[in-house]
């Protein structure tokens, strides 16, 4: 059973610029949510979304969005990118009556 | 909102030795999930271990066990005869139960960083 796919696994973006993220989430898993992971602020919840609907929203700027589809595969997008927006950025997906979260792998991110 | 707390940034523990990673968390509700997970340098988050609230039995499983004590709202992770393919980020987690739509949020601590000495 392939775990969740991340991509890409780095990008290095100029600021200004916007970025796609992609996350694939585990075969039948429904729920997809997103991470920030920086050495400052440690991990902090952006957004989930579950069945192409988003679910809940952490506090982060309206630059970050994001959503999903009919497959499950989710996108967020960061517009205006800033220095401080540099991280780790996190996937996770669970079933829909689960308990555990599967991580990916990350995409780094670094804004220049 | 809940909050956790992970008060050591680093520990270190000799091989086939046993270390105590601390976590206590804030909150008002009765009912939630506790995690830890491990987070090597492939930066891929596994999770080690999970504690429902409800149950006061801690959760086991293998070399790793949990000390949960609900009213202190706190949650230790014990790793016993520690090999040196531990040596990771550790993250305490925090689910409600009581998310807006049934939401799977987790909130995470801070993260001890683990090194485990051959």
């Amino acid at each position: 059973k392939a775990g969740v796919t991340q991509t890409p696994r780095y990008l290095i973006k100029t600021r200004g610029q916007q970025v796609t993220l992609s996350c694939s989430p585990i075969s039948g898993h429904r729920s997809v949510s997103w991470y920030q992971q920086t050495p400052g602020q440690g991990l902090q919840f952006l957004f989930e979304y579950f069945s192409e609907t988003q679910r809940n929203k952490g506090n982060f700027p309206g630059r970050f969005s994001g959503r999903q589809f009919s497959n499950s595969r989710s996108e967020m997008n960061v517009s205006t990118l800033e220095l401080g927006d540099s991280a780790l950025y996190l996937c996770a997906s669970s079933f829909s009556s689960g308990v555990e979260a599967f991580f990916g792998q990350g995409t780094r991110l670094t804004v220049v | 909102a809940q909050t956790v707390t992970q008060s050591q940034p680093e520990m270190s523990v000799q091989e086939a030795e046993t270390v105590t990673l601390s976590c206590t968390y804030d909150t008002s509700e009765s009912d939630y999930y506790l995690f830890w997970y491990k987070q090597p340098p492939s930066r891929q988050m596994i999770l080690v271990i999970r504690q429902e609230a409800y149950k006061q039995q801690n959760a086991t499983e293998n070399r790793f066990s949990v000390n949960f004590q609900k009213a202190a709202k706190s949650f230790s992770l014990k790793i016993s005869d520690s090999q040196l393919g531990d040596a990771a980020m550790y993250f305490c987690a925090y689910r409600s139960l009581y998310e807006q739509g049934g939401s799977e949020k987790l909130v995470f601590g801070k993260g001890t960083k683990l090194t485990v000495n051959p």
